[in-house]
């Protein structure tokens, strides 16, 4: 089965210093897609970005980006000139995309931003 | 922005009692799921519903759970005879076909469950 594991509870930066966070899966698949969602207190969790697991190139989005590490199957991710917004809980999730739809989450790492 | 909500945002129910947990999909998704968050664990996956049947389940999805999409908008998780431990963050999603469509959640129904 796989498993994602977030190992940092809780992390904070300063504001426009850059934070990574980190996750780590298993799986015995070659194909899948990785995830990092934003879940900012009471509101819906959002995707940040999305890797596929045969695309070697890292993704990125604006200030979002991504250290994919498929051997040593990991998958950080990089926040740059942090905001006041981006304070929330990061959630790393795995998808198969052979086998079902449903995704594995990591346990959350809450990001305080400091002004 | 298209959302999935969800309501209520808290629900506190007597052990033992019946709780519903109401979700509105995004209108045009055809994949429905519910997962479930107990403070300080995992997000876990409970149940994905496709063409108005139950298309995969876990292990935590016993005959105390049950889904339904009552009107063709809502999604409901019903939960029989609470117990202690099913107080958790509950969370609806819904997406599209397809392995490469995004799922979009909701914000969550705490449920306390004393």
């Amino acid at each position: 089965a796989q498993t994602v594991t977030q190992s940092q509870p809780e992390m904070s930066v300063q504001e426009a210093e850059t934070v990574t966070l980190s996750c780590t899966y298993d799986t015995s698949e070659s194909d899948y897609y990785l995830f990092w969602y934003k879940q900012p207190p009471s509101r819906q969790m959002i995707l940040v970005i999305r890797q596929e697991a045969y695309k070697q190139q890292n993704a990125t989005e604006n200030r979002f980006s991504v250290n994919f590490q498929k051997a040593a199957k990991s998958f950080s991710l990089k926040i740059s000139d942090s905001q006041l917004g981006d304070a929330a809980m990061y959630f790393c999730a795995y998808r198969s995309v052979n086998t079902g739809n449903q995704f594995y989450f990591g346990t959350g790492t809450s990001l305080t931003v400091i002004p | 922005e298209p959302e999935v909500t969800q309501t209520p945002s808290h629900q506190v129910t007597q052990m033992g009692q019946e709780v519903i947990l109401r979700c509105v999909p995004i209108s045009n998704h055809l994949y429905f799921y519910w997962y479930r968050q107990i403070l300080g664990q995992k997000v876990e996956f409970l149940v994905s519903f496709y063409n108005n049947e139950i298309s995969e389940k876990s292990e935590i999805f016993d005959d105390q759970f049950s889904v339904e999409r009552p009107d063709g908008s809502n999604f409901t998780l019903k939960i029989r005879s609470t117990k202690l431990e099913d107080s958790a963050m509950y969370f609806c999603a819904s997406k599209n076909p397809g392995t490469e469509a995004e799922a979009f959640f909701g914000q969550g129904t705490r449920l306390t469950v004393v």
